[in-house]
């Protein structure tokens, strides 16, 4: 079974511009979460998608923003990039809600110039 | 208010000997508690998952345990290997079951051959 794949892997973009980040969930699963990993703050929760609805929001800005399709595909968004956005943005599936590990994806590099 | 904190930044120990990884959270009462495992420029991989009843847990070389007095799991891996080497992640679920994850900052586990 193919495990989460992520496009891009690495990005380079310019303040003030936007990205959309994709993902692609193990087939099955139908919860996708975003994480943005950087060495000073570690592993933060972005947003949790299930059923093309997001259940939760981490503590980001409205400039971060995401979806997920009927096929569990899900994308993030982030408009007017910052400096402070450059980070690893990680992708993870699994099954159902709840009791079930979470797949990670190998992530997005994005650096912000 | 609610932090998650991991031991120690940076553990390192002799191949053959046991590693032990404390997790201990504050302000938080998590139904349930995961263990993973990240390598440089990857994402996490799941490791264990230990329910607030159960004591312990075991996998192969690993073992987790959770105290909910203490607030605090740790980490065992016996007869550590230099392929052990990682850094290990625990994560809980504040509104349990709502898949919205707060990851620990990380014990980078070297073993040293």
């Amino acid at each position: 079974k193919a495990g989460v794949t992520q496009t891009p892997r690495y990005l380079i973009k310019t303040r003030g511009q936007q990205v959309t980040l994709s993902c692609s969930p193990i087939s099955g699963h139908r919860s996708v979460s975003w994480y943005q990993q950087t060495p000073g703050q570690g592993l933060q929760f972005l947003f949790e998608y299930f059923s093309e609805t997001q259940r939760n929001k981490g503590n980001f800005p409205g400039r971060f923003s995401g979806r997920q399709f009927s096929n569990s595909r899900s994308e993030m968004n982030v408009s007017t990039l910052e400096l402070g956005d450059s980070a690893l943005y990680l992708c993870a599936s699994s099954r159902d809600r709840g009791l079930y590990e979470q797949y990670f994806g190998p992530g997005t590099r994005l650096t912000v110039t | 208010s609610q932090k998650i904190e991991q031991n120690s930044e940076a553990l390192n120990i002799q191949e053959g000997k046991t590693a032990t990884l404390t997790c201990n959270y504050t302000n938080y009462s998590p139904a349930y508690l995961q263990w993973y495992r990240q390598d440089p420029g990857r994402g996490p991989v799941f490791l264990l998952l230990i329910r607030e009843n159960e004591k312990e847990k075991r996998k192969e070389r690993l073992k987790v345990t959770f105290d909910t007095t203490l607030k605090q799991s740790l980490f065992h891996i016996t007869a550590s290997q230099p392929a052990d080497s990682a850094t290990y992640l625990c994560a809980l679920d504040p509104d349990n079951y709502g898949q919205n994850f707060v990851f620990g900052p990380g014990t980078r586990l070297s073993v040293l051959p």
